[in-house]
């Protein structure tokens, strides 16, 4: 069974830091693009980061470039996010996602974490 | 930045087809995927390569594509279909979702 589950959430006063983690099991680790996508309270989803299957490669979205950083211990099947510079408008559940077969264009993210909550508040 | 545009909500009948749509600016040169997200729960994809079901998918779920604008259809929607549903597309390397349409059935 595959499962992805985040940890490292919480309260953080803003110019802060937090690490996030995900660690998934019952999949090749290391054979798959992953993701983290965050949700604020009540809001859509907003796609954050990216990262290919050797840690190599990473995209971010424009807002958390220079702050956010993404990446991977395919040893120890975990994904992390590394937050500085917290900001109150990052406050959001933050979901780990597993992109599809990375042999196949447009295959979405077809397996997520149950998310893990930060909160940047003054 | 690239843009996917939803109904903010859409409201069907038991039994009845609810379609949703997602339209972007060139969105027929990409692949589009659909998710639906209950509430308290993570997002599940429904729909892939705008119109393959994963696997576990009830078929009432479809997906088509027309120009710019993609589709969602749920067919013989079930009061376990009401969720807020996302669109997804790639815009180069970077992922974009559109605003959520908040599907009710009543």
């Amino acid at each position: 069974e595959v499962q992805l589950v985040e940890s490292g959430g919480g309260l953080v006063q803003p110019g802060g830091s937090l690490r996030l983690s995900c660690e998934v099991s019952g999949f090749t680790f290391s054979g798959y693009w992953m993701h983290w996508v965050r949700q604020a309270p009540g809001k859509g989803l907003i796609w954050v980061s990216g990262i290919n299957t050797d840690g190599r490669t990473t995209r971010q979205v424009d807002s958390v470039k220079g702050r956010f950083t993404i990446s991977r211990d395919n040893a120890k099947n975990t994904l992390y996010l590394q937050m500085n510079s917290l900001r109150a408008e990052d406050t959001a559940v933050y979901y780990c996602a597993r992109e599809g077969d990375p042999t196949i264009f447009g295959v979405g993210f077809d397996y997520w974490g149950q998310g893990t909550l930060v909160t940047v508040f003054s | 930045s690239y843009e996917l545009t939803q109904p903010p909500s859409v409201s069907v009948s038991p039994g009845q087809t609810a379609t949703i749509t997602c339209s972007g600016n060139k969105l027929g040169d990409k692949y589009v995927c659909w998710y639906h997200q209950r509430p308290g729960q993570s997002p599940v994809l429904v729909i892939y390569q705008n119109t393959k079901r994963p696997s576990g998918i009830p078929e009432r779920f479809s997906g088509s594509i027309s120009g710019n604008t993609a589709t969602l259809t749920i067919s013989g929607t079930q009061a376990m279909d009401e969720a807020d549903y996302f669109c997804q597309a790639w815009d180069s390397t970077t992922a974009v979702f559109g605003g959520g349409t908040k599907l009710t059935v009543l």
